[in-house]
């Protein structure tokens, strides 16, 4: 079955990276994603990778992907105050509008 | 862009009566919309896919008498919690496709409902 692991809690200063890891267990995951969500909001998409993928970068978020060992993790550079919320890793099986599986998330919170 | 949309963002009803949410594609055509349930500090739990004028398919343990889902147009689909108790309170997502991909489902604000 499918199953997504996340870390609870990531603590960062202002100005550090931030490196979220999620692991999950269906080989035959299609697209892996990232999720944010602020508090009492619903989840905004940050960046998305195709399996046959290893690293995707978008200006401040840099996704790598282990694929052998269902690895995948979110790096921000330079934390910002901003980027504090809760950051969901999900997978879906293939590029139709297939289910998402979403870990239960990981809290950013970003200190001064 | 793909803006989805939630009404109400919040609602307090008491027990046994029912509740409707509506989700709303707003500047896109959704052929499919998901509603999920989100307890606290816990993950989105997919409940029901809804496909425009055919009927939702729940999820395994999600009562679909209790949790009725209508998708009446390619812009809008309702969930109405029936007899709602209070271990329905919940934060309840939906979200829309735009195409094909996952990756295009756009998801709304949220709705938080809080039976007493």
């Amino acid at each position: 079955g499918e199953d997504v692991e996340q870390s609870l809690f990531l603590s960062v200063r202002e100005g550090d990276s931030s490196v979220i890891n999620c692991t999950y267990t269906d080989s035959s995951s299609t697209y892996l994603y990232w999720y944010k969500q602020e508090p009492g909001a619903g989840l905004q998409l940050l960046t998305y990778i195709f399996s046959n993928m290893d690293m995707k970068q978008d200006q401040r978020l840099t996704v790598l992907l282990n694929k052998k060992d269902k690895h995948l993790s979110l790096r921000i550079a330079d934390t910002q105050t901003g980027d504090s919320a809760i950051y969901f890793c999900a997978e879906s099986l293939n590029s139709g509008y297939s289910t998402l599986t979403f870990g239960k998330g990981t809290m950013l919170l970003v200190s001064p | 862009g793909a803006v989805v949309s939630q009404h109400p963002s919040w609602v307090i009803c008491k027990s046994g009566t029912s509740v409707k949410i509506e989700c709303r594609s707003l500047d896109f055509q959704a052929t499919t919309m998901f509603w999920y349930r989100q307890f606290p500090k816990q993950s989105l739990m997919l409940m029901a896919t809804s496909n425009e004028g055919s009927k939702a398919t729940y999820e395994q343990g999600v009562e679909k008498d209790k949790f009725l889902i209508n998708h009446a147009s390619l812009t809008l689909s309702t969930l109405t919690v029936t007899s709602a108790h209070p271990e329905d309170s919940s934060f309840y997502i939906c979200s829309a496709t735009k195409g094909q991909g996952a990756y295009e489902q756009y998801f709304g604000p949220g709705t938080r409902l809080t039976v007493t």
